[in-house]
């Protein structure tokens, strides 16, 4: 049984188009992040929810946009993409700061 | 939030104790110091996390000294499986801290 399950775990698209990813985890966190990586394989903040609400917004366009149903989902769309979107999406979630669950990944081809 | 160095890469052998160091001079009052392993393909998967003196699990060791500047993980008796990337993360065990991940040390593992 999956902690942190994400789909889907591969996705190309062309440029422009609008996808959506989504992000699932059954272990009762109260906390989900967004994390990107890229090809240099460093790992960088996206957003983070806790119980719903947006905490961390980081430096990002505002082509991405989260979105937390309930605390054990969190999704993340990007309208408009571009080449420079292309990384692999990381979701992970922990309770109060303790160790994060990350996701298998989702890999982005954008071309 | 606390700037992490370690090493880009270390090589060992099977049977070997692997360490690994981190730098963070300017640690905070109440920041902890927590270690993942990643595997290509992966999400990256917590290993052990500490504040001070010696933290120990079925999996590492993580040394820290009194003036926790630095970090040393302590993998005993590595096995090829072992082949990963290692980071070292350093922030408040809080719901939603920034934990920004680094380049990591490649870890290779020979026969």
């Amino acid at each position: 049984d999956t902690a942190v399950s994400q789909t889907p775990k591969y996705l190309v698209t062309q440029m422009g188009n609008d996808k959506s990813i989504k992000c699932e985890q059954n272990l009762g966190h109260d906390t989900m992040y967004w994390y990107k990586q890229d090809s240099k394989k460093f790992l960088k903040i996206m957003f983070s929810y806790n119980n719903k609400e947006l905490i961390i917004n980081e430096t990002v366009p505002n082509r991405f946009s989260p979105k937390s149903p309930d605390k054990a989902h969190l999704n993340l769309h990007i309208n408009s993409l571009e080449l420079g979107d292309s990384a692999v999406y990381f979701c992970a979630s922990s309770q109060a700061g303790w160790g994060y669950t990350f996701g298998s990944g989702t890999r982005l081809t954008v071309v | 939030l606390a700037k992490t160095t370690q090493p880009i890469s270390m090589d060992s052998y099977e049977g070997q104790e692997v360490n690994i160091t981190c730098s963070h001079n300017n640690i905070a009052t109440n920041d902890y110091i927590t270690w993942y392993q990643q595997f290509p393909s992966q999400g990256p998967r917590f290993i052990i996390q500490g504040y001070k003196t010696k933290v120990t699990n079925e999996v590492a060791s993580l040394f820290i000294p009194a003036d926790r500047k630095s970090s040393t993980l302590s993998l005993p008796r590595v096995s090829l499986s072992d082949t990963a990337v290692y980071y070292c993360l350093v922030g408040p065990k809080a719901a939603g801290n920034k934990l920004t991940f680094g380049g990591g040390t490649r870890v290779l593992v020979k026969p």
